[in-house]
């Protein structure tokens, strides 16, 4: 069974700093999706960015970016320039690529709430 | 484009009442996934549906809870004799095909008492 870690439940950053979240998370299939959603007060879930499993080169969205580390398994996000806006739950996510008649259920870590400092 | 739709978005239930959520997808998606969060947790999976069909409720509890996805109308997912360790926010994501992108709802948060 796939699970994903995130070791960090609390991260606070100064505003315009940078901060990044860390994500560990254990498959034994090698084609599948790496998610980091925010989670604001509001609880509406949102895609920050995604990473394909077969792409070598790390996701970036803005001032988002990711660090993705598939032989260690590690898929870590970077955010730059933080804002206040920023403040939220961040949650990194799974999904196998394939999985024939199977569905595509999305696997979640427990979360990392971020504090923005102004 | 409306995104997806959950309702009710605040949902307060007795013990041994049933509560129904229901989920509208975005138009032209026949995918609905629910999962549950927990307090303090992460999203859970819970059940899978297309049209009509239960493709996989592997996470879905053996008893009080189910799910339907007509074909017409929102999926529903239904918890029977709630008990207080059900309140949790419920989501609902949807997508036009196998393999293609989730997206969520708001959620509803049930409020057992």
């Amino acid at each position: 069974a796939q699970t994903v870690t995130q070791s960090q439940p609390e991260m606070s950053v100064q505003e315009a700093e940078t901060v990044t979240l860390s994500c560990t998370y254990d498959t034994s299939e090698s084609d599948y999706y790496l998610f980091w959603y925010k989670q604001p007060p509001s609880r509406q879930m949102i895609l920050v960015i995604r990473q394909e499993a077969y792409k070598q080169q790390n996701a970036t969205e803005n001032r988002f970016s990711v660090n993705f580390q598939k032989a260690a398994k590690s898929f870590s996000l970077k955010i730059s320039d933080s804002q206040l806006g920023d403040a939220a739950m961040y949650f990194c996510a799974y999904r196998i690529r394939d999985s024939g008649a199977g569905s595509y259920q999305l696997t979640f870590g427990k979360g990392t709430k971020l504090s923005v400092i102004p | 484009n409306a995104g997806v739709m959950q309702n009710p978005r605040h949902l307060v239930r007795r013990r041994g009442q049933e509560a129904r959520l229901r989920c509208s997808p975005m138009k032209g998606h026949s995918h609905v996934y629910w999962y549950r969060q927990l307090p303090e947790e992460g999203l859970k999976f819970m059940v899978y549906l297309q049209k009509e069909n239960i493709i996989d409720e592997s996470g879905m509890p053996k008893e009080r809870f189910s799910a339907e996805f007509p074909k017409e109308g929102p999926s529903i997912l239904r918890i029977q004799q709630v008990v207080r360790g059900d309140s949790a926010a419920y989501f609902c994501a949807s997508s036009p095909g196998i393999s293609y992108e989730q997206y969520f709802g708001p959620g509803t948060r049930l409020t057992v008492t």
